[in-house]
C-alpha cells in the first residue's frame, strides 16, 4: 500500500531563511505525490503536484518540490520565508487509476520574526 | 467558479440530534469525497462519490450517511453521534485523473 512518511512534525524558520519540509514516499508503483496547505480553521489547498511529467515542480506562493526516485523523496523548499507561511503542510500521495490520496502526518511550519 | 461550498461552517449537535452537513461545486468534477479531521490530525476518508455513485466507504459508522443527490451536490446525513465524532469535516472533488482534489474550508462540527 502506498504511504507517505513526513519528517519533523514541527519546523521552525526565521524569516526570509530556506524553509525545507521532507517527504519520502513507499509505493510499489510510480506514485503522484502532491503538497497541501491549511491555514488556521480552513480547507486544505493545492500547493503543487507531481504527476510524472518534469521532476522539479514549481507551485503557488513561491514553492517546488523535486521528485528523486533514488530517493523516494519529494521535499518542499522555498528560498525565503515570509510570515504568511506559517501553516500545516500535508504530503500525499495516489496511485494511477486509485485517486484516494492518502496524507502524511503533517508538518507545523513556524515563522521567526 | 473554482470553488467548494460547504455549508454550515460551524455546527453544534447533541447526541439525539438529527443534522446534515451539505457540499456543493460547480466544476464539472465527477468525483466527490468526505474526510475527517481531528485536531492536530491528518485528514482521513470517509466516503468517495464517483459518478454520484458510492465507490468507497472506509468502514464509516452507520451513524454517518452520505448522499449524492445530484453530480454537483453531496450531503453528510448525521444521526445519534457521539462527542468523540467533535471533528473539522471536510468535502473535496476532484476530475478524473490524479489532478489533485479542491477542499471545501470545512464544517466544525461539536457533539455535546
Amino acid at each position: 500500500a502506498q504511504s507517505v512518511t513526513q519528517l519533523g512534525s514541527h519546523v521552525s524558520v526565521s524569516e526570509g531563511a530556506l524553509v525545507l519540509l521532507r517527504c519520502n514516499y513507499s509505493s510499489s508503483v510510480p506514485p503522484y505525490l502532491f503538497w497541501y496547505v491549511q491555514y488556521p480553521n480552513q480547507g486544505l489547498q493545492l500547493l503543487l503536484k507531481y504527476t510524472s511529467a518534469a521532476t522539479l515542480v514549481k507551485g503557488i506562493n513561491g514553492f517546488e518540490a523535486e521528485f528523486k526516485k533514488s530517493e523516494t523523496s519529494f521535499h518542499l523548499t522555498k528560498p525565503s520565508a515570509h510570515m504568511s507561511d506559517a501553516a500545516e503542510y500535508f504530503c500525499a500521495v495516489s496511485n494511477f487509476g486509485n485517486e484516494k490520496l492518502t496524507f502524511g502526518t503533517g508538518t507545523r511550519l513556524t515563522i521567526i520574526p | 467558479d473554482t470553488e467548494v461550498t460547504q455549508t454550515p461552517k460551524h455546527l453544534v449537535m447533541g447526541m439525539t440530534n438529527k443534522k446534515s452537513l451539505k457540499c456543493e461545486q460547480h466544476m464539472g468534477h465527477r468525483a466527490m469525497y468526505w474526510y475527517k479531521q481531528k485536531a492536530k490530525k491528518p485528514p482521513e476518508l470517509m466516503f468517495v462519490y464517483s459518478y454520484e455513485k458510492l465507490s468507497i466507504n472506509e468502514s464509516v459508522p452507520s451513524r454517518f450517511s452520505p448522499e449524492c443527490p445530484n453530480s454537483s451536490l453531496l450531503n453528510l446525513h448525521l444521526h445519534a453521534l457521539q462527542p468523540e465524532d467533535s471533528a473539522l469535516y471536510l468535502c473535496a472533488s476532484s476530475r478524473q485523473g490524479n489532478y489533485g482534489y479542491t477542499f471545501g474550508s470545512g464544517t466544525r462540527l461539536t457533539v455535546v
